[in-house]
């Protein structure tokens, strides 16, 4: 199976100030389509995970733009460029380029 | 809208079985790969099960940790999912998600579904 790994596994950050998750797969997540599979979801307290980026760096709807992917190939990062009260809560990163999908171990963003 | 409803979740004793439910709508039903993730408290997210749509003969998957205990299936009358789960043991404690699968991602989620193994 494809190992992820998330650094840092705790993130304190202050409000107005950016934050950046890496992610790292042992398996490259290049598809044999052309695409890579690399996904985010935020889950906030309390609440089930929600779908944030998908392939390295496409928002979802309704996803505000201080949120972004990028990387390439095993190496990748989510960045909020200046984060907000409402960012508090667990970062994944999950792979779908190969059979069985994984995930990281998550990100507990919380403010200082 | 998409949306995945659970249910069925509960206490239940080590050894007995549980089935959960997710009801589906605003999609396809058939033409979409159906999961179910779970999270045991205070920890991450683990895939459990997988049903394929209906170009893949909905042929089904379970993480080594359940295979033979679990067994997922649908019923296309009424959109919906079920996990089957027999032989739980308390590291089956978990808040159980349904999650709608779709180009390497996972881009519905249900509310979850609460099962608590313990005596």
């Amino acid at each position: 199976d494809v190992v992820m790994t998330q650094s840092p596994l705790s993130l304190p950050v202050t409000l107005g100030q950016p934050a950046s998750i890496s992610c790292r797969s042992s398996q490259s997540l290049v598809y044999r389509d052309g695409n890579t599979y690399l996904n985010w979801f935020q889950q906030r307290p309390g609440q089930s995970p929600r779908r944030l980026i998908y392939k390295v760096s496409n928002r979802d709807s309704g996803v505000p733009d201080r949120f972004s992917g990028s990387g390439s190939g095993t190496d990748f990062t989510l960045k909020i460029s200046r984060v907000e009260a409402e960012d508090v809560g667990v970062y994944y990163c999950m792979q779908g380029a190969h059979w069985l999908w994984t995930f990281g171990q998550g990100t507990k963003v919380e403010i200082k | 809208e998409v949306q995945l409803v659970e249910s069925g979740g509960g206490l239940v004793q080590p050894g007995g079985s549980l089935r959960l439910s997710c009801v589906a709508s605003g999609f396809t039903f058939s033409d979409h790969f159906i999961d179910w993730v779970r999270q045991a408290p205070g920890k991450g997210l683990e895939w459990v099960a997988r049903t394929r749509d209906k170009a893949n003969s909905h042929i089904t998957d379970y993480a080594a940790s359940v295979q033979g205990r679990f067994s997922i299936s649908r019923d296309f009358s009424k959109s919906s999912v079920y996990l089957q789960m027999n032989s739980l043991n308390t590291e089956d404690t978990a808040v159980y998600y349904c999650v709608r699968a779709i180009d390497g991602s996972y881009d519905s989620w249900g509310q979850g579904t609460q099962v608590t193994v313990s005596s």
